[in-house]
């Protein structure tokens, strides 16, 4: 099956900081890939939606500029997190479909990073 | 928004029994996923049931989906203490593109 990476796994950093946090397609190439973020025991929110090549889409009630999603290769989207707030700690979660008809329905979950802003 | 419902929210069975969970929805979908979390961990894709798709089948799993009922079930047979994980359904909504809508999920513990 297709594998998606996520890196960091894990991050802690002090507020007012910003943090990256990368989304790789391993084996295949993504043109879309997806943004969740996920609270304890809770379901998965998606945040946004990014396209390569061009500007993501921001699910309503998501900040555009504290979340910026850049997803400029076929393998790779990043995702920062801007003056981080302990409000903004949680586990972030990435998922990648490729090309062609098969993959319409078909989405790739990566790992997940846990964000602790402290 | 989260149109997904989920119950029952949390199942404790014993290793070698069912396990049932159900999943409602509230628009009209392409197809409906189910998914596996172990806990903070990534998602892991079990099966995809379509909308024209009543009833499907994968080692010991099946799934139900009735679409006049917008719900759908996930049974899992001979369960395992393995299988103790967060299950979640997703909606790919018509008109969405790719989109997933997930549920609130089934904390499922099977005790050995």
């Amino acid at each position: 099956g297709a594998v998606v990476s996520q890196h960091p796994s894990r991050v802690i950093c002090k507020s007012g900081t910003s943090v990256k946090i990368e989304c790789r397609s391993l084996d295949f190439q993504a043109t879309t890939m997806f943004w969740y973020r996920q609270f304890p025991k809770k379901s998965l929110m998606l945040m946004a939606t990014s396209n390569e090549g061009s500007k993501a889409t921001y699910e309503q009630g998501v900040e555009k500029d504290k979340f910026l999603i850049n997803h400029a290769s076929l393998t790779l989207s990043t995702l920062t997190v801007t003056s981080a707030h302990p409000e903004d700690s949680s586990f972030y979660i990435c998922s990648a479909r490729g090309q062609g008809a098969s993959w319409v329905h078909e989405q790739y979950f990566g790992p997940g990073t846990r964000l602790t802003v402290t | 928004s989260q149109q997904g419902e989920e119950d029952p929210q949390a199942l404790s069975i014993q290793e070698g029994e069912n396990a049932t969970m159900n999943c409602s929805y509230k628009t009209s979908i392409n197809n409906l996923q189910w998914y596996r979390q172990n806990s903070g961990r990534g998602l892991v894709h079990l099966i995809l049931i379509r909308s024209n798709e009543r009833e499907k089948h994968s080692g010991r799993l099946r799934v139900t989906l009735d679409t006049s009922k917008k719900s759908s079930s996930l049974l899992i047979t001979a369960s395992r203490a393995a299988d103790t994980a967060s299950y979640f359904c997703a909606t790919n909504s018509i008109g969405s593109g790719s989109r997933l809508t997930f549920g609130e999920g089934t904390q499922l513990t099977v005790n050995p």
